[in-house]
Parts: C-alpha cells; structure tokens; sequence
C-alpha cells in the first residue's frame, strides 16, 4: 500500500510568486492534514479536510494561503504571494475516519520551500 | 491553548547508553499522548502513543508512561543504537475523532558509534 505522497520535495522560489504544493493521501482516508514546521520550530496545524469538506482550518496564517480538496482525493496548499517568512517544511498527513476513534495519522515525507 | 513543550537538542549520545527525552504538556482537555520520529530524509512515523493516564506506550525498544499528575510523556530508552539517529517529536491530540496534533520543537538525538 502506498503511503502519503508529497509534490515536490523542494522547492525554492522568489517572494511575491506562487507555489502550488500537492499531496497525495493514503486511498481511502478521508482525513486530510496539513502542517508547516518554520526554521526548527514546532510542527504547528494548519487545516484538516474530511473529504473534500475543511472541517477545521485554525492554522491557516493568513489568506495568502488556499486549500482544495476536489473530490476528496488530492489536496493542493498554494501559497500566493509567497513571503519570506513562509519557508519552512509543509507536511501532508492522512487518516482513516472511524468516528470517536483516534486514529494514526501517516505523514508524508513533506516539501522543504524557501522564499528568497 | 493546548501546548507541548519538550527538552531542546541536539542530543549526542554513545551507542548503548541509556536515553531520556522529556516532554510535558499543558492541554484544556484529556489528551491523547504521541511520539513520532523523523528518520534523516523521511516522514514523521508514529513510534509510540498512550491515549490514558498510567497507560504505557511501547514500541522498537522505545517507552513512555502517561502521567497526567506531572502532565508528562517522557521518552526512554535502555540502550540507543547508531540507527536510533533522527529527530523526535511529542504530541497530543485533544479530541473525540480525528483532529489535529500539536506538536512540540522536536529533539535531534545523534548516537555515535
């Protein structure tokens, strides 16, 4: 069974253009994660999908940032316009939906950007 | 808020010594308790997770005890080996289903051979 897929692995861009990151999810979770860890700091949340539905998007710094979820199976975070301090590692985590039950969560491999 | 604080690295340590990382936790809810590693080049991978006071998680020789009267999730480890080298992370998840985790800073651990 293939694990969570992340596109790219790199990716280093100027400030003030657009980039698009995709993940790829574990077929059949229906819990879709994504979390930026900044220069060394924590892992923080930045929204969750059930299907294609946000049911949680907190962590979203600001509306530089957008989300989609079409059919419920790939997730794409673009970032436009990307600033500096938007480096970091993105990372993708997908789990099955069993309800009440608290279920692992599989992380991607993640995509290191850097804003110059 | 919820929130997880763990001790700072890097950790270096020689192969077959014992290994502590602590980690403690602030939550407005009952948590549930994680450790998830980070191997050079690879995902985070959960290696362990307690989802009740006392309860004890277990996993590749790794342990960490709930314990809600400290509000801690210690990591140890009787005796490390070169390729237990990676960054680890603590964390919780305050929940019902499926929701996020919060994390702490992670601790690079390097074991020298």
């Amino acid at each position: 069974e293939a694990g969570v897929t992340q596109f790219p692995s790199h990716s280093v861009i100027e400030k003030g253009q657009t980039v698009t990151l995709r993940c790829d999810p574990i077929s059949g979770h229906d819990n879709l994660y994504w979390y930026r860890r900044v220069m060394g700091k924590e892992i923080k949340f930045l929204l969750h999908f059930v299907k294609e539905s946000k049911q949680d998007e907190s962590g979203m710094p600001n509306n530089r940032f957008l989300a989609e979820r079409t059919g419920g199976t790939y997730s794409t975070l673009k970032v436009q316009p990307a600033e500096l301090e938007d480096s970091g590692v993105y990372f993708c985590a997908s789990s099955q939906d069993r309800g009440r039950v608290q279920e692992t969560q599989y992380f991607g491999p993640g995509t290191r950007l850097l804003v110059l | 808020g919820d929130s997880v604080t763990q001790m700072e690295g890097p950790v270096t340590l020689s192969e077959e010594a014992f290994l502590t990382i602590n980690c403690t936790y602030t939550a407005t809810g009952y948590p549930s308790l994680f450790w998830y590693v980070q191997y050079p080049g690879e995902g985070l991978q959960l290696l362990l997770k307690a989802t009740k006071a006392d309860d004890k998680g277990s996993n590749k020789g790794f342990e960490a005890t709930y314990r809600k009267e400290t509000t801690s999730f210690h990591l140890e480890k009787g005796s490390v080996q070169v390729s237990d080298s990676a960054v680890y992370f603590c964390a919780l998840s305050v929940s019902f289903g499926n929701e996020k985790l919060t994390f702490g800073t992670g601790t690079r651990l390097t074991i020298i051979p």
